[in-house]
């Protein structure tokens, strides 16, 4: 049972890049979401989903691209790294079951230079 | 805009000590409320949730309460060991966007033997 993937769990980047983190769950999960942890700042809402097709903004969108094409899958885009995109990237889902947590992938640590 | 305050930032006590680590929400409109650990370098993993309609909820040695009109919520841990060291993080959701988390920024705990 691999509850939520995340993928890649560390990255380098450079100013400018573009790259995608991937966030996978096998949970049948309606809801998905992405985070940003901050040392100082706590987790902080990026782009979350409802269900496929659907995706919304949450508290700090720019910078950043989703798209749900499956259940299963909300990849998180970075158009064009920027130094204040440093930070660990967290993915979470849930399903619409009163009373049913949200679970969280282990982390993706990203560093822009 | 809901904001969430986590008293105190770091505590440290001796194994055995029961505790209470402390969350204020500002905006009691809320679906829910987590309490989640988070251990070096990892994900989140819920500890307890508790409904809007509820008043506490109960794992273990763990013991969380809330009062959805004065905006605060309570995690008491009892007999502490020093496995329970760790990040304690409190969440709510809010009620329009339920499948979303506002978090505190944490508190570090810290229970040596």
């Amino acid at each position: 049972n691999a509850g939520v993937t995340q993928t890649p769990k560390f990255q380098v980047l450079k100013t400018g890049q573009s790259m995608t983190l991937q966030c996978a769950q096998d949970m049948n999960h309606e809801y998905m979401s992405w985070y940003r942890q901050d040392p100082g700042m706590g987790l902080r809402l990026i782009h979350y989903s409802v269900g496929a097709g659907i995706t919304d903004q949450g508290e700090v969108p720019n910078g950043y691209n989703v798209s749900r094409s499956t259940t299963e899958d909300f990849p998180l885009r970075l158009l064009s790294a920027a130094p204040s995109q440093t930070s660990v990237y967290f993915c979470a889902s849930s399903s619409d079951r009163v009373g049913n947590t949200i679970y969280f992938g282990e982390g993706s640590w990203l560093t822009v230079v | 805009k809901q904001e969430v305050t986590q008293i105190p930032a770091a505590l440290s006590v001796p194994e055995g000590e029961n505790l209470v680590l402390n969350c204020s929400f500002t905006d009691s409109a809320i679906y829910n409320l987590q309490w989640f650990r988070q251990d070096p370098g990892k994900g989140l993993t819920s500890l307890l949730l508790i409904q809007s309609s509820q008043r506490e909820q109960t794992s273990g040695r763990l013991n969380a309460s809330l009062d959805k009109s004065s905006g605060r919520s309570t995690l008491y841990i009892a007999a502490s060991q020093p496995g329970d060291s760790a990040t304690y993080l409190c969440a709510v959701s809010p009620l329009l966007r339920y499948s979303t988390l506002t978090f505190g920024k944490g508190t570090m705990l810290l229970v040596s033997p």
